[in-house]
């Protein structure tokens, strides 16, 4: 398996715009995570979908942060429009019921001018 | 919610010491917590657990401790080598369902050769 795919890796943007990231989970994992992470505030939870249900967003910071999972292989997250202070590596991981290790994907590294 | 606690935030050690990071978790229903390593640049990855029926783990130069009555646990790294410079976080989650996994904002370790 190549593991959790994020894309894209690397995106820079201009303030108001529209950003969407993407994730396909390892196969047969059937619960997918959402974090940030910047120096500040270290790795946040945004939301996490357990078999393809959001299960908690609590952690989207706020109406501008939408996130989706269509089915078991793919989701995104959404933020429109972006800010400056978006600027972040978001990463997504997906793992399994009651296993509880979460596997990683790459990250993508959103600048938001 | 749970709330998990990390110290210190940096820490330096001299090739072949020890090392030793200690985190503090608040919800008492927890019962399963990761450690995750994070090289410079990549993805955050196990390395170690532990679940709440078990006081301590060992795996080769790594062990993680748990203290359920003062919720805290601890991992200790010994004979401590340059590749084990990254930042190390801790998690804690409730294991029955796939509840958040919350992480701890992570230990820089700097091992000096």
């Amino acid at each position: 398996d190549a593991g959790v795919i994020q894309s894209p890796r690397h995106e820079v943007t201009e303030m108001g715009q529209e950003v969407t990231l993407r994730c396909k989970p390892i196969s047969g994992h059937n619960s997918l995570f959402w974090y940030r992470q910047t120096m500040m505030r270290g790795l946040e939870l945004l939301i996490y979908f357990n078999n393809n249900v959001p299960i908690d967003d609590s952690g989207m910071p706020e109406d501008r942060f939408s996130a989706k999972m269509p089915n078991a292989s793919f989701s995104t997250l959404k933020i429109q429009p972006s800010e400056p202070r978006d600027s972040a590596v978001y990463f997504c991981a997906s793992g399994i019921d009651n296993t509880g290790e979460l596997f990683f994907g790459e990250g993508s590294r959103l600048t938001v001018l | 919610g749970e709330n998990v606690e990390q110290h210190p935030s940096t820490l330096s050690v001299q090739e072949g010491d020890s090392a030793v990071i200690k985190c503090t978790y608040s919800d008492s229903a927890s019962n399963y917590f990761p450690w995750y390593k994070q090289e410079l640049g990549k993805r955050p990855q196990l390395i170690i657990d532990i679940r709440s029926n078990v006081g301590e783990k060992k795996d080769q130069r790594i062990a993680v401790t748990l203290n359920k009555t003062a919720k805290h646990f601890s991992l200790h790294i010994t004979e401590t080598q340059p590749e084990d410079s990254a930042v190390y976080f801790c998690a804690a989650s409730i294991r029955t369902s796939y509840d958040k996994v919350i992480f701890g904002p992570g230990t820089s370790l700097s091992v000096i050769p």
